[in-house]
């Protein structure tokens, strides 16, 4: 099944404990993205990746770091976690070429840090 | 900037009534636009696209959605709407050529009352 996988779904963390939030995804595409969910807010793009070892920022990215070293895996680096990146997380894929094609979004990540 | 404006943070239909939930949008060029519904607890997922082509695009579950370049808007419509069909829906759109890809409306809550 073509699919976008997170991990974990969950996750209850510490201010400052380094995290990584996994996305993989079995569709051979070439642009992956992380997106942050806040109410009131809609999705915002934290980084994105046009394929591998070539990623940007989006609109939200301090605090982030991404690494893009296979196609198919784009991991969400939480360096020193502080609470207002308490928030759902969501790693979307899609094809690079063509770009009326619609992204593949994973089943998000709810993350706490207190 | 590209932005995308969705204007009613909730929405209220009673089931078999007509359902319009509404996008405007701001890009350079040529838009391309989509809307994706989000039930609870899960990914976002596909409904419905515009790239080009016939101003009424039809999608999943009975949707449509309607592009209007003057007045700049893609909004979604069901003709009659099912109480199944309560979620959080987003429309989302870029410019075709914008690396920088989607961006994404704050997110329509539509309550279907039985």
């Amino acid at each position: 099944e073509a699919q976008v996988t997170q991990n974990p779904r969950y996750l209850i963390t510490v201010t400052g404990k380094k995290l990584t939030v996994t996305c993989s995804q079995n569709m051979n595409h070439e642009y992956m993205s992380w997106y942050r969910q806040d109410p009131g807010l809609g999705l915002r793009q934290i980084y994105y990746s046009m394929n591998v070892e070539v990623t940007d920022k989006g609109d939200v990215p301090e605090g982030y770091k991404v690494s893009r070293k296979e196609k198919r895996n784009f991991p969400l680096i939480l360096e020193s976690p502080s609470p207002n990146q308490t928030s759902l997380y969501f790693c979307a894929s899609r094809l690079q070429t063509g770009q009326g094609y619609g992204y593949t979004f994973g089943s998000g990540t709810r993350l706490t840090v207190v | 900037a590209q932005s995308v404006a969705q204007p009613e943070d909730q929405v209220n239909v009673a089931e078999g009534n007509p359902l319009t939930v509404k996008c405007t949008y701001s890009v350079s060029g040529n838009p391309y636009l989509f809307w994706y519904v989000q039930y609870p607890n899960r990914g976002l997922q596909f409904l419905l696209k515009y790239i080009t082509g016939d101003n009424l695009v039809k999608g999943s579950y009975g949707f449509e959605a309607e592009f209007n370049k003057s007045q700049t808007s893609f909004h979604l419509k069901k003709p009659s709407a099912l109480v199944s069909d309560s979620a959080l829906y987003f429309c989302a759109g870029g410019a075709s050529g914008s690396a920088r890809q989607l961006t994404f409306g704050s997110g329509t809550q539509l309550t279907v009352l039985p």
